[in-house]
């Protein structure tokens, strides 16, 4: 099952920040927060992921609160294209080899003109 | 790079038939993975493959599913029969150590 828990739908307008939300407070000190979004009709499209520091990369920036219990995902000018699904996935990094990705029903963010 | 392949992009069939789907991994991504995802739910995972080794079928109907990744590259999924509630989009991913997962685009599946 999921360890993660995210509001089922977002909107958000056109130009402005969406923030995202995602609570996994049962997370393990050797797990990493990932995000990932799924526009309609492909798969999934890695975003960002992070340990406990902020990351910020082209696409987001991901904050991640100090007790590491809740995350948020912000895009800062949302456009159109951005209208997906988004999956947060709390996942083990390891050099022991590759642990699955494990989705939840992630959040539908809508952006309007 | 190039991506994750998959073939066919969409599959109709009747129930009680068989059905197979492709895929081919990135190139020297040693993890491939393949997920079901029906309408309206996220990916859930079928099975793991490291190299051609299985890793994880702990989810996969294997009374119906089965899937093979010969010399470690490609990979095959087959249903047969197929169940009215096998009508999904069947994902393919692949990843290395160190290296996020990529999915292919899928194989929307209907089953009727």
């Amino acid at each position: 099952d999921a360890k993660t828990t995210q509001p089922t739908s977002m909107d958000c307008a056109e130009g402005r920040a969406a923030n995202l939300p995602c609570n996994h407070s049962t997370i393990s000190g050797n797990e990493y927060v990932y995000w990932y979004r799924q526009i309609h009709s492909q798969g999934p499209q890695y975003i960002i992921h992070g340990l406990k520091n902020n990351e910020t990369n082209e696409m987001a920036s991901l904050i991640i609160t100090e007790d590491r219990k809740s995350s948020t995902l912000i895009l800062p000018h949302a456009t159109l294209r951005d209208t997906a699904v988004y999956y947060c996935i709390v996942r083990v990094y390891g050099t022991g080899g590759n642990t699955p990705l494990v989705f939840g029903k992630g959040t539908r963010l809508s952006v309007i003109a | 790079e190039a991506g994750v392949a998959q073939s066919p992009r969409y599959k109709i069939i009747e129930k009680r038939q068989s059905v197979a789907f492709w895929c081919n991994p990135i190139s020297g991504h040693a993890t491939l993975y393949w997920y079901q995802q029906i309408l309206g739910q996220g990916p859930k995972l079928l099975i793991q493959f490291q190299n051609n080794g299985v890793v994880d079928d702990s989810q996969l109907p294997k009374d119906r599913f089965s899937a093979e990744r010969l010399k470690g590259v490609d990979s095959t999924l087959k249903i047969q029969p197929a169940k009215l509630e096998d009508s999904a989009v069947y994902l393919c991913a692949s990843s290395s150590t160190g290296i996020g997962y990529t999915f292919g685009s899928g194989t929307r599946l209907t089953v009727v």
